[in-house]
């Protein structure tokens, strides 16, 4: 079956601290992404990856496809971080190609 | 540039009445989504559209229906709602299949 877990559910830091999210899915995937949600609701996409490691600014996304893992680091936390982190996965067979999302990790930086 | 746009942005239903959501995007994108996001739940796919003129179903598609007539505008409708489609709905476009997905601001629909 294709599954898609993120842990932890929630997470509080401090600002300043550093911050990891973890997404683990059940069998191959041509693409993971992670994508953000703020408290109104808008989702942006933060990355897109299929092998190795991408970083944008103070985020850090790596993928490990053997462990079939990957997590999204955040350094220096600032409370504009909080938001609902998403991990979503295109498995390479079912699923009909679609993303499979996971239930989100969200987030809560405080100052 | 307006990306991917989702009009009304609020709407409250009595169950069995109708009503149509309506996405539009000016990024020449072929694929369409439709999504709704529940408490505890991530975000199931409804329907899809892979280019202009077809639909095709997702994960949960009983009771909607959709129409792409036009490449920048996929429709979802509701021919008699339920309590059970309450929920915020997204609507979502990408070039191909394997492109970044870029997302409306989501339509918070209640049934009563």
């Amino acid at each position: 079956k294709n599954e898609v877990e993120q842990s932890p559910q929630n997470l509080t830091a401090q600002e300043g601290e550093f911050i990891t999210i973890n997404c683990s899915y059940s069998v191959g995937i041509s693409a993971l992404h992670w994508l953000q949600q703020h408290p109104g609701g808008g989702i942006v996409s933060l990355f897109m990856l299929s092998s190795g490691k991408k970083k944008h600014g103070r985020l850090i996304a790596t993928i490990n496809i053997q462990e079939k893992h990957s997590s999204l680091h955040i350094t220096a936390s600032h409370p504009r971080d909080s938001a609902v982190y998403i991990c979503a996965v295109r498995f390479m067979r079912g699923s009909q190609g679609n993303l499979i999302f996971g239930k989100g990790t969200k987030l809560s930086v405080k100052p | 540039n307006a990306g991917v746009t989702q009009t009304p942005k609020f709407r409250v239903l009595k169950t069995g009445q109708s009503m149509t959501l309506l996405c539009a995007q000016d990024m020449n994108h072929e694929y369409m989504y439709w999504y709704r996001q529940d408490p505890g739940m991530g975000l199931r796919l409804i329907h899809y559209s892979v280019g202009e003129g077809t639909t095709a179903k997702g994960e949960v598609p009983d009771g909607y229906n959709v129409s792409r007539l036009k490449k920048q505008n996929f429709l979802l409708g509701l021919e008699s709602a339920a309590p059970s489609q309450t929920s915020v709905y997204f609507c979502a476009s990408s070039l191909a299949s394997g492109n970044t997905i870029y997302f409306g601001e989501g339509s918070w629909l209640t049934v009563v």
